[in-house]
């Protein structure tokens, strides 16, 4: 079996400080990708990172980055220089060799100005 | 590519009544999923296909809720007779399979079951 724990319900943020929230997960599988998703009050589920099990090096897109410790099984996600659009719900997210994904109970973040 | 789109984007309807959920995947993709949304639960993984087959509904609440995939260009999700507990959204999602760079959602149906 599968899961994926998100421990904080929800933080908060003073824009352009940085934040991170935490994931961790279980999976008897050696080969899997984690993923954060992003759900605005709109709901619409962005996906705003990937990373793959076999590769050592975190994965990095602009202000998003993460810190993947495979042998503790946990994939933090750090949010730099936050912006009040980064405000919403985020989702950690494993899926394992046959497709299917399976999601954190989420972090609600909030940016304040 | 217009994405992955659901319709209705809401939709209200009493209990008893039949409620049909329907979505078109990314052109290309063969792997189709939904998802229920709700506070209390999250998201759950309800039904995924691959190749318009059903490869694992272990997540569908019971018998009053069936999902088909007739081509890869669409599927539907339909409760009958609905209830109140089924209030919730309803996800589709696609990718293709062993490329991994993740689902890509649509915008969900937010259904009220009154």
């Amino acid at each position: 079996a599968q899961t994926v724990t998100q421990s904080q319900p929800e933080m908060s943020v003073q824009e352009a400080e940085t934040v991170t929230l935490s994931c961790t997960y279980d999976t008897s599988e050696s080969n899997y990708y984690l993923f954060w998703y992003k759900q605005p009050p709109s709901r619409q589920m962005i996906l705003v990172i990937r990373q793959e099990a076999y590769k050592q090096q975190n994965a990095t897109e602009n202000r998003f980055s993460v810190n993947f410790q495979k042998a503790a099984k946990s994939f933090s996600l750090k949010i730099s220089d936050s912006q009040l659009g980064d405000t919403a719900m985020y989702f950690c997210a494993l899926v394992r060799w046959d497709n299917d994904m399976r999601f954190g109970a989420g972090t609600r973040l909030t940016v304040k100005p | 590519d217009a994405g992955v789109i659901q319709s209705p984007r809401h939709e209200v309807t009493e209990m008893g009544q039949e409620v049909t959920l329907r979505c078109k995947p990314i052109s290309g993709h063969n792997s189709l999923f939904w998802y229920r949304q709700t506070m209390m639960r999250g998201l759950e993984l309800l039904i995924y296909f691959n190749n318009n087959v059903p490869i694992d509904d272990s997540g569908m609440p019971e018998d009053r809720f069936s999902a088909k995939m007739p081509n890869a260009s669409f599927s539907t999700l339909k409760i009958q007779p609905s209830e109140p507990r089924d209030s919730a959204v309803y996800f589709c999602a696609s990718s293709l399979t062993g490329d991994r760079v993740g689902y890509t959602f649509g915008s969900g149906t937010r259904l009220t079951v009154v």
